[in-house]
């Protein structure tokens, strides 16, 4: 059974701050890796993608990856009251067309 | 650009009522084709997904069935609904040399 794990949180975060988020991930196949958002009540909306082993920043967000670790995570750098939401995070192997997602940590950015 | 479209945005049912929800893309050909579940303060979980018209592949044998009557149309049926099928059912496309996902924005079904 393949799975990605994510602590459920609360993650809570003073303005400002760096939020790291964090995930696991148990199939080694695993190709692509992805970070979603979802604010309450709302559908998931992508933000990062990520490949190859290291970083990838894209503004305020940066996605780290560790393959022989097999471990994904996601900074969030000048933490903003709006960045307050359960983030998803997802696996994909090339061999299949789905994603395996995480059940999302909730961040809280306290202002 | 592409667009994903959902409908209804919410829905009231009662046990036992038939079910019908539609998501529809535009902007695309061919797309990969996903149904999710999100029970309350839950994950998401795949119910179907289909690669072509016709193409419909089953994760979680339940009431619920999917339908792809044209390329960019999807449909989730139930001919009978129960109170565990509440939740916030999500459809996404994706194409098929990428897996990225993108994601409607969702139907609310509550099942009294």
């Amino acid at each position: 059974q393949k799975e990605v794990e994510q602590n459920s949180g609360p993650l809570s975060v003073p303005e400002g701050a760096i939020a790291s988020l964090n995930c696991t991930y148990s199939d080694r196949g695993s190709q692509s890796f992805f970070w979603y958002r979802q604010y309450s009540g709302k559908s998931p909306e992508l933000i990062m993608s990520i490949y190859s082993n290291g970083d990838k920043e894209d503004g305020r967000f940066t996605a780290q990856l560790n393959k022989a670790s097999q471990y994904v995570s996601l900074l969030i750098r000048d933490s903003q009251p709006s960045d307050s939401a359960t983030y998803l995070c997802a696996v994909g192997s090339r061999s299949s067309y789905k994603l395996i997602f995480g059940s999302g940590t909730r961040l809280l950015v306290r202002p | 650009s592409q667009t994903i479209h959902q409908w209804p945005a919410t829905l009231v049912q009662p046990v036992g009522s038939p079910l019908s929800l539609e998501c529809t893309v535009e902007g695309t050909s061919n797309p990969n084709l996903y149904w999710y579940r999100q029970a309350a303060g839950r994950g998401l979980q795949l119910l179907f997904y289909s690669v072509g018209i016709g193409q419909i592949s089953s994760e979680v044998p339940q009431n619920l069935s999917a339908s792809r009557p044209q390329d960019r149309q999807f449909i989730l049926s139930s001919k009978k609904l129960l109170l565990s099928d509440s939740g916030f059912y999500l459809c996404a496309w994706s194409l098929g040399d990428t897996d990225t996902q993108y994601f409607g924005p969702g139907t609310r079904l509550t099942v009294l």
